[in-house]
């Protein structure tokens, strides 16, 4: 396996599930990101986790829930959705500390609520 | 302000050049990015410039600055059906790297 991967690609949930997203980075970064990508929107930098630890929450509802284990696993836990987050959830990783950061993505998962 | 903007569309015919424009906002971006994204899937890292440099060419793909402007381009030469698809840019800025901001995509059609 290489880069970053997700799963699943897919998630069909209803307002009152609990889902996880799952991401794996397979690059040996040290930095991990959730972006949320909505149809005519930018692109939404939802989570930033450097070395572990959370630096960056970009006012996301606490419906929204990331958890980093280790600098190659990246979760976010999902729980009383609304059908306005639906959307593609992009995962991304890079290696921080150097002058060139470029973000390497994931295939997202494409969420939908019902 | 932090906006990146770009245009929304482009149409070309098979064969022709396509160039895709960027404007930016702050003074102090350092890298400068284009993103590909095909339907389907996420964003794949086509190319980068730093901001000192004025030109980067790799193999079909020229990239412009002109940081006067702040302006970015992206030119493709001899467009192919393959290469319709979302383009992004996105800049780093000074002390922030890997947090990018991104414009909202400019969608590429090639017409056979």
């Amino acid at each position: 396996e290489t880069g970053v991967t997700q799963t699943p690609r897919h998630l069909v949930m209803g307002m009152t599930n609990k889902k996880s997203l799952k991401c794996e980075q397979h690059l040996g970064h040290n930095a991990m990101y959730w972006y949320k990508q909505s149809a005519k929107k930018p692109l939404e930098l939802m989570f930033v986790y450097s070395l572990e630890e959370r630096v960056e929450n970009n006012s996301v509802p606490s419906r929204f829930s990331p958890e980093c284990p280790n600098s190659s696993h990246l979760f976010l836990h999902l729980h009383t959705l609304q059908p306005e987050d639906s959307a593609l959830y992009l995962c991304a990783s890079s290696q921080e500390g150097g002058r060139n950061s470029p973000l390497h993505f994931g295939n997202g998962t494409r969420l939908t609520v019902t | 302000g932090e906006d990146v903007e770009q245009s929304l569309f482009l149409s070309v015919r098979e064969g022709d050049s396509s160039v895709i424009n960027c404007t930016y906002t702050d003074s102090s971006s350092t890298y400068l990015y284009w993103y590909k994204q095909e339907p389907g899937a996420g964003l794949q890292l086509l190319t980068y410039i730093f901001s000192n440099m004025d030109m980067k060419q790799d193999q079909r793909l020229t990239v412009l600055l002109n940081k006067k402007d702040k302006h970015l381009s992206l030119r493709i030469a001899d467009t192919q059906t393959g290469d319709s698809a979302i383009y992004f840019c996105a800049e780093s800025r000074s002390g922030n790297t890997g947090k990018l901001i991104f414009g909202q995509g400019t969608t590429l059609q090639v017409k056979p």
